[in-house]
């Protein structure tokens, strides 16, 4: 079993849409979330941290389901430069390392 | 400019010729990592190290050694390349143990070998 799995999408989304996705993670012990946005095989950057009562950043929410094992990930009124993959990392505290999932592919289209 | 810089950005190589992919980074950062990317497995850790001379293996090792003589670098090297090692490279640095804190990833390194 992988240890983060995310819906690969793609989600294709018109502009100003609301799009949500998840991930789940397998590790109960893990402390620390994320999202990271990736584009095109680009460099991974960190969107936002994910913590345990959610945050909002601007159009973006994250929250955190610690008795399900999930995060999320909400993108209000979404942006032409909001396409990107969506990358849900979690850390693993007895290995010292993040854990990635496979990414979450969002397209919005004009 | 804080940053971490791979070189090469690309490379074709062909099976068994040993190679080196530089790691450099100017923030001062403890933890550094590489990664290997392949299409529908996300990021697989391959190597990591907690600090100068202090290295361990991540998940995915096999082929692959590191070495941390200075802080700021952390070369990856393939003593002898093979076709399932194509991928798209990517170094890592942290402050500290991912624990609480920003991974920053340099641009990559996306090696064909043949």
């Amino acid at each position: 079993r992988k240890e983060v799995e995310q819906d690969p999408g793609p989600f294709n989304v018109p502009e100003g849409a609301t799009v949500a996705f998840n991930c789940t993670y397998s590790n109960s012990a893990s402390q620390s979330f994320f999202w990271y946005r990736q584009d095109c095989r680009k460099e991974p950057k960190l969107l936002m941290s994910v913590y345990s009562s959610g945050n909002e950043d601007g159009r973006f929410t994250a929250q955190l389901n610690r008795a399900s094992q999930y995060i999320s990930l909400l993108i209000r009124d979404s942006k032409l430069s909001d396409s990107a993959t969506y990358l849900c990392v979690v850390n693993d505290p007895w290995d010292y390392k993040l854990s990635f999932g496979a990414g979450t592919t969002v397209t919005v289209r004009a | 400019e804080a940053q971490v810089t791979q070189n090469p950005r690309y490379l074709i190589t062909v099976t068994g010729k040993k190679l080196t992919v530089t790691c450099s980074q100017n923030m001062n950062h403890e933890y550094m990592s590489w990664y290997r990317q392949d299409p529908g497995l996300g990021l697989r850790q391959i190597y990591y190290s907690m600090n100068v001379e202090v290295t361990d293996k991540g998940d995915v090792p096999e082929g692959y050694k590191v070495s941390r003589k200075e802080k700021r670098n952390f070369p990856l090297i393939l003593e002898s390349p093979s076709p399932n090692q194509t991928s798209l490279y990517f170094c890592a640095s942290s402050p500290e143990v991912p624990m609480n804190t920003e991974a920053f990833f340099g641009q990559g390194t996306r090696l064909t070998v043949v």
